[in-house]
């Protein structure tokens, strides 16, 4: 089946510094992946929507700015939170979408536990 | 407006019971119906999915589910569990186009021997 992979799976920083996630799609070219935030015992919630090649779609309340999503290749998209405080400590899972409209699947990466000291 | 409601926050079954995770959702149209497994510390598996045809499901590792548009639930079923499907259980709902999937709070599954 399809894989996500995300890197790293663990990290740790200071506040003030900045953090890059990455998600990759290993066997198959993904056209849209998602960035979601999950908090225990609640919903995952979907931060953003990428797109290859265009601006990420952010959801209402996330912040375009701290949290950057680029989406540079078919097989690559990346999350960039900057200027880290604790409050963002959490953790994060992207998301591979397959399919065209109608029939789809989401294939999941391992997610990336944050924590900011 | 979409959402899913999952009524039981954790629930323990003996080894070799059956089980059943309920899942509710509100969706104004024909949902596209999910049911994930998430371990500690791990992205989401996918257990199965219903986007049409007939109501019942079968997934993977044993499991399945029925959707009932009536009740608007879906939930999911395992004949006998095993020690090793202890796990976190979500339930998710996506629309046609699969760029707005919401997702269920979770069921903790415990296993018991």
């Amino acid at each position: 089946g399809a894989v996500v992979s995300q890197h790293p799976s663990r990290v740790i920083c200071k506040s003030g510094t900045s953090v890059k996630i990455e998600c990759r799609s290993l066997d198959f070219q993904a056209t849209t992946m998602f960035w979601y935030r999950q908090f225990p015992k609640q919903s995952l919630m979907l931060m953003a929507t990428s797109n290859e090649g265009s601006k990420a779609t952010y959801e209402q309340g996330v912040e375009k700015d701290k949290f950057l999503i680029n989406h540079a290749s078919l097989t690559l998209s990346t999350l960039t939170v900057t200027s880290a405080h604790p409050e963002d400590s959490s953790f994060y899972i992207c998301s591979a979408r397959i399919g065209l409209a109608g029939v789809y699947e989401q294939y999941f990466g391992p997610g990336t536990r944050l924590t900011v000291t | 407006a979409q959402s899913v409601t999952q009524p039981d926050i954790h629930i323990t079954v003996s080894e070799g019971a059956s089980l059943e995770l309920r899942c509710n959702y509100s969706y104004g149209a024909t949902p596209y119906l999910f049911w994930y497994v998430q371990s500690p510390g791990q992205g989401l598996q996918l257990l199965l999915k219903y986007f049409s045809g007939d109501t019942l499901v079968q997934g993977i590792k044993g499991f399945e589910a029925e959707f009932k548009r009536s009740q608007s639930s879906f939930n999911l079923r395992k004949p006998s569990v095993h020690w090793s499907d202890a796990a976190e259980y979500i339930c998710a709902v996506g629309n046609t186009g699969g760029f707005k999937t919401i997702f269920g709070a979770g069921t903790r599954l415990f296993v018991k021997a």
